[in-house]
């Protein structure tokens, strides 16, 4: 039963153009999303988060978007840069982002000079 | 300003034996929570702790334990290992229940890799 779903394993985009990262839930509980990036051999670093009662935020090169009818969030990383290149997870929690955070299985973003 | 910080980077252990890994919070922060992470998989929630107590628990067996210390840094215990507890073991801190600046957003550690042969 994964209740967080990132359906692309996998993702490759040029330098300067747009990276869109595209995540799934299933429990309408969830009311605080997060994405992260983790690089081999390092932990999860938090990019940038979003509660329930926005639909975007923007932090930056980075801006997240919340569809609550269809459950579906997405990250877009406005330009791509080399260092990008990571695998991009996405998370979720509920109760304000006090209770656990369910992740789904990664993305890994390609960015290719 | 130090970040989570966690001990030790690798573990070799021997199936049936016990493994004790260590976390500190990010500076201001009160909660620890750990995560499994499998190999090609996302974190797996496995417990949080707060006020020494823990708080919330995931769908992990009970040879997984833990203890929070007064100075708010952690503990994960396994006992019996099996050679499926190799993995990254990820410790997060956060601040979400209390006080006047919440920090909801949970900062991870490096991680503890576990290799049980």
């Amino acid at each position: 039963d994964q209740q967080v779903k990132q359906n692309s394993p996998s993702l490759s985009v040029q330098e300067g153009r747009i990276s869109i990262l595209n995540c799934d839930y299933t429990n309408s509980m969830f009311d605080y999303f997060l994405w992260y990036k983790k690089y081999p051999a390092e932990g999860p670093t938090f990019l940038i988060s979003i509660s329930s009662i926005k639909d975007k935020n923007e932090d930056g090169r980075f801006t997240v978007f919340l569809n609550k009818s269809a459950k579906h969030l997405s990250l877009h990383i406005v330009p791509s840069q080399p260092g990008d290149s990571a695998v991009y997870f996405c998370a979720a929690s509920a109760k304000g982002g006090s209770e656990k955070l369910v992740f789904g299985k990664g993305t890994k973003l390609t960015v290719n000079p | 300003d130090a970040g989570v910080t966690q001990s030790p980077t690798h573990l070799i252990k021997t199936r049936g034996q016990q493994v004790t890994l260590r976390c500190s919070p990010k500076s201001g922060h009160d909660t620890v929570s750990w995560y499994q992470q499998a190999l090609g998989q996302g974190p797996q929630f496995i417990f949080q702790y707060y006020e020494e107590e823990e708080r919330q628990r995931g769908n992990f067996p009970d040879r997984f334990s833990g203890h929070q210390f007064p100075n708010y840094s952690s503990e994960l215990n396994v006992n019996a290992l099996l050679l499926g507890d190799s993995a990254l073991y990820l410790c997060a801190s956060s601040n979400p229940y209390r006080g006047s600046f919440k920090d909801y957003e949970q900062y991870f550690g490096p991680g503890t890799r576990l290799t049980v042969t």
